[in-house]
């Protein structure tokens, strides 16, 4: 049972790239979530899914796009990076909303 | 104004001290009390659960909400050095509409426990 996993680790980007963050669970959880973390914010949620086929938008949804195609995936996309979006990102997964948030150990993205 | 106030620290306390984390906030709204421990390059993971007003107790650590001062804390006994992390207290509400039962975070303490 591996709980939350997320790739890559790391990753380098020069601005106006693109790529995307892959978030899995295995516990079978309806919700998920991804979050950015930045020194001095906290923990900031960027888009959540209340289920397979579902999105919606947090509190710092802009430059970012999220789909959740199957249950136990849940994917952050960057279209035209920005150095402002150098952060750590993390994904989590909870049975339900206002259930426990399981996180993952995070993607430590720096925007060149 | 941020919803959720935390005092970064750093905070360096020597093993055996208590150590006192606290968090204001300003929505009245919110119900539930959580404090989340990251170590470091981890993700966060959930160390305490309250509801409204009151105390938990956990082993060493214990969780005290004050819903008419807006002012919650977490208490570790007895630190040890593996306690060194960074703590966030995190909140939300029960309310309708868009906010329901997302978390709001505090900007995390940082701990260091020394022998």
């Amino acid at each position: 049972n591996a709980g939350v996993t997320q790739t890559p680790k790391f990753r380098v980007l020069k601005t106006g790239q693109s790529m995307t963050l892959l978030c899995a669970q295995d516990m079978n959880h309806e919700y998920m979530y991804w979050y950015r973390q930045d020194p001095g914010m906290g923990l900031r949620l960027i888009h959540y899914s209340v289920g397979e086929g579902t999105t919606a938008k947090g509190e710092v949804p802009d430059g970012y796009n999220v789909s959740r195609l199957k249950k136990q995936n849940f994917l952050l996309g960057l279209e035209s990076a920005a150095p402002s979006q150098t952060s750590v990102y993390f994904c989590a997964s909870g049975r339900g909303i206002g259930e426990t948030q399981y996180f993952g150990p995070g993607t430590r993205l720096l925007v060149l | 104004q941020k919803e959720v106030e935390q005092d970064p620290g750093p905070l360096s306390v020597p093993e055996g001290a208590i150590v006192s984390l606290n968090c204001t906030y300003s929505n009245s709204a919110f119900q539930y009390f959580m404090w989340y421990r990251q170590y470091s390059r981890k993700g966060p993971e959930l160390l305490m659960y309250t509801y409204s007003s009151g105390n938990k107790e956990d082993g060493r650590f214990t969780a005290q909400v004050d819903k008419s001062s807006k002012y919650i804390s977490l208490f570790i006994r007895d630190s040890q050095p593996s306690d060194s992390a960074t703590y966030l207290c995190a909140m939300r509400n029960n309310a309708g509409g868009t906010s329901y039962g997302k978390l709001t975070f505090g900007q995390g303490t940082i701990l260091t426990v020394h022998p």
